[in-house]
């Protein structure tokens, strides 16, 4: 596709709950990054992929987050046991380059409501 | 870690006025990259600075990166119904974090 593409683009899931977000990068970009940004914040690193290597996981708030790209281009951002406070808009960028800059392009983002 | 305050929080101006958004690092910036936030929708990349002292501007938007690199000025000028947003200021990384700043919310009132 034309741009990065995040599904769904919203989520409502009973506390508990597992869920799995979706990103599709443009295609043959090497970074992959994911942002939490809650209500009225700026987004929050949350993890790091070149290719389908998970380079920096320092950004996800517990073990109940998981990431993977197994084959370098669709990255799923897993969230195990939702709790209200992930409630938050998940955001995905992909880059041509190493790290994030002016090639940073942004998916429209997957809303997350925990009830 | 970096961190990267904006001020102001919100603001709220009349069509045709000018602003400025601020953005302060609390650590030497070895590039600035400004993104406008649409609600509901991802990061439009607006602009991209490194080097002390430079200056970009594209349409009625200028970014400015002060000489000690420490701030950054976003300045829209003639301010439209379309500049509406959330502005983001961003840190270039130091390995693979990118970190955002807090974000100024713009309402421009017809």
């Amino acid at each position: 596709g034309a741009g990065v593409s995040q599904s769904p683009r919203y989520k409502v899931a009973k506390r508990g709950q597992d869920v799995a977000l979706r990103c599709d990068p443009i295609s043959g970009h090497v970074s992959l990054f994911w942002y939490q940004q809650a209500l009225g914040q700026g987004p929050e690193f949350l993890t790091y992929f070149q290719n389908e290597a998970q380079l920096d996981k320092s950004g996800l708030p517990s073990d109940r987050f998981f990431a993977e790209r197994p084959e370098g281009s669709v990255s799923t951002l897993k969230i195990q046991r939702t709790q209200q406070e992930d409630s938050a808009v998940y955001l995905c960028a992909s880059s041509l380059g190493v790290g994030v800059g002016a090639e940073a392009f942004f998916g429209q983002g997957t809303r997350l409501t925990v009830v | 870690s970096q961190e990267l305050e904006q001020s102001p929080q919100s603001l709220i101006v009349q069509e045709g006025k000018n602003l400025t958004i601020n953005c302060t690092s609390s650590k030497t910036l070895y590039g600035l990259y400004w993104y406008k936030q649409k609600y509901g929708e991802g990061l439009i990349f607006l602009m991209m600075l490194q080097k002390g002292g430079e200056e970009k501007s594209h349409e009625k938007i200028t970014a400015k990166l002060d000489e000690k690199k420490q701030q950054s000025s976003l300045h829209i000028t003639a301010s439209q119904p379309s500049h509406a947003g959330i502005y983001l200021c961003g840190a270039a990384p130091s390995g693979n974090q990118f970190y955002f700043g807090t974000g100024t919310s713009l309402t421009v009132i017809p």
